[in-house]
């Protein structure tokens, strides 16, 4: 199965600040990615899709980029309403495996 | 409105079984996959297996292989997932979640509709 490994695990960051999170695949996954953003207590939510896709409704701050092996999720100006974990996920391939999640804290 | 129910809280022994159901609303049932993801307290989310509602076909993750049975009741447009041999470790919220393209794109996740989430507590 393919291996998602996210980078940072956790990071503090202050309102304004540029974020970027990272998710590597252990094998080319072309542009087969998402990211989702999760709150405590929440479900996830869908933010990025085919990599660099905005869904419906999120906001331009956010943006997602690569292909192949190395993805990366970024916030342009970090809100006080994004301090949340994230979750790359693959998709169009089984198992459809998340990466292990990043935790944006304030600083 | 477009949505995802779920079925309430669970507490089980070791070794019995859940059944946790996902009834869905304001969409075309059949026309979407479903996926269910479970969330251990404090951990990250894993993927279970999907669920095609309109014929019932499955594919599940390896880890829950011979342990999970997904079933689709059109009749209700609900979809079930039943956990088998419980253990500890499956203490989590279990997600039901919709695949956000048609059947007929042919492709398979991303999901941009989620339930709320079955908590499901093993304990003796």
């Amino acid at each position: 199965a393919i291996q998602l490994t996210q980078s940072p695990s956790s990071l503090s960051a202050s309102v304004g600040d540029r974020v970027t999170i990272t998710c590597r695949a252990s094998q080319g996954i072309s542009s087969a990615l998402a990211w989702y953003q999760q709150k405590p207590g929440e479900s996830p939510k869908l933010l990025i899709y085919d990599a660099s896709s905005v869904e419906s409704g999120v906001p331009s701050r956010f943006s997602g980029s690569g292909s192949g092996t190395d993805f990366t999720l970024t916030i342009s100006s970090l809100q006080p309403e994004d301090f949340a974990t994230y979750y790359c996920q693959l998709f169009n391939t089984y198992p459809l495996t998340f990466g292990g999640g990043s935790k944006v804290e304030i600083k | 409105q477009v949505q995802l129910v779920q079925s309430g809280a669970e507490v089980k022994k070791p070794g019995a079984s859940v059944k946790v159901s996902c009834k869905a609303s304001g969409y075309a049932f059949t026309n979407y996959y479903l996926h269910w993801v479970r969330q251990a307290p404090g951990q990250g989310l894993e993927w279970m297996g999907v669920i095609n509602p309109r014929g019932g076909s499955t594919r599940y993750a390896d880890n829950f292989q011979g342990r999970v049975t997904m079933t689709t009741d059109r009749s209700t447009s609900t979809v079930s997932m039943e956990l088998s041999s419980l253990r500890s470790d499956d203490t989590a919220v279990y997600y039901c979640a919709r695949d956000r393209s048609p059947i007929v794109v042919y492709a398979i996740g991303p999901c941009d509709l989620w339930g709320p989430g079955t908590m499901v507590t093993v304990s003796s």
